[in-house]
C-alpha cells in the first residue's frame, strides 16, 4: 500500500517553461488536493476534487491547471512557469473520514 | 475566511518534559481538527483527528483537545523524546471536504537528550 505518491521529487525549470507533477492514491479516496508550502506562508491550497472529473480551485489557482480522469490520479500541471512558483509542492488526499493523506512532496525551482 | 494560528512558533524543552502545542481558529463551524507532524524534508503524516462531535483524540503519548465555544485546540505530548523533534501543524476544516484545510503556520519543536 503505498498511499499518495508524487513525482518528481525535484525539478528545476527556466521561466516560460511548462510541466506536470504527478500525484497518484491507491486508496480509492475521493478527495484529492493539491498544496504549496512556502517560507512564512505556511500551506495554501491551489486545487482540489471531490471525485473524478470534478476540480476547483483554492486559495492560489492562478497559473495552475488539473484535472481529475481518474479516482487514482491528480495532476498538476503548471503553464508557464515564474519564479514565484518556486516552492515545495504536497499532494493529498482524504476519504470519508476527513483524515489527510500527504504525498512526499515536490521541490520546484524556476530560474 | 478561516484563520488558524499556532503559538508559540518555536519550542525548545529537555527530553522527559510534557508539553502542550497550542491552535487556535476563528471559525467555530470548523468541522473537524486535524494534527500533522513534519520532519525536515518530507511531507506531512497524520497523527490525530479530532471530529466536531468529539472533543478529543488520544494516539500513544499523544493527546489533542477540541473546544470549539473557545476557538482552540491543544495537543498534548507525554514524556517528549528526541525523536519528536519535528514541524506540528494544525489544520482546520470548515467544509468536512477533508482537502480544503486551513493550515496554521506550525510549532517547531526541539527536544534536547
Amino acid at each position: 500500500n503505498a498511499g499518495v505518491t508524487q513525482t518528481p521529487k525535484f525539478q528545476v525549470l527556466k521561466t516560460g517553461q511548462s510541466m506536470t507533477l504527478q500525484c497518484a492514491q491507491d486508496m480509492n479516496h475521493e478527495y484529492m488536493s493539491w498544496y504549496r508550502q512556502d517560507p512564512g506562508m505556511g500551506l495554501r491550497l491551489i486545487h482540489y476534487s471531490v471525485g473524478a472529473g470534478i476540480t476547483d480551485q483554492g486559495e492560489v489557482p492562478n497559473g495552475y491547471n488539473v484535472s481529475r480522469s481518474t479516482t487514482e490520479d491528480f495532476p498538476l500541471r503548471l503553464l508557464s512557469a515564474a519564479p514565484s512558483q518556486t516552492s515545495v509542492y504536497f499532494c493529498a488526499s482524504s476519504g470519508y473520514t476527513g483524515e489527510l493523506f500527504f504525498g512526499e512532496g515536490s521541490r520546484l525551482t524556476v530560474l | 475566511k478561516q484563520e488558524v494560528t499556532q503559538i508559540p512558533a518555536a519550542l525548545s524543552v529537555p527530553e522527559g518534559e510534557n508539553l502542550v502545542l497550542n491552535c487556535s481558529f476563528t471559525d467555530s463551524a470548523i468541522y473537524n481538527l486535524q494534527w500533522f507532524r513534519q520532519d525536515p524534508g518530507k511531507g506531512l503524516t497524520s497523527l490525530l483527528l479530532i471530529q466536531s462531535s468529539q472533543r478529543e483524540q488520544t494516539s500513544g503519548r499523544l493527546n489533542a483537545s477540541l473546544d470549539k465555544s473557545s476557538g482552540r485546540s491543544t495537543l498534548y505530548i507525554a514524556a517528549s523524546q528526541p525523536g519528536d523533534s519535528a514541524t506540528y501543524l494544525c489544520a482546520g476544516d470548515l467544509y468536512r471536504a477533508g482537502n480544503m484545510l486551513t493550515f496554521g503556520g506550525g510549532t517547531r519543536l526541539m527536544v534536547k537528550p
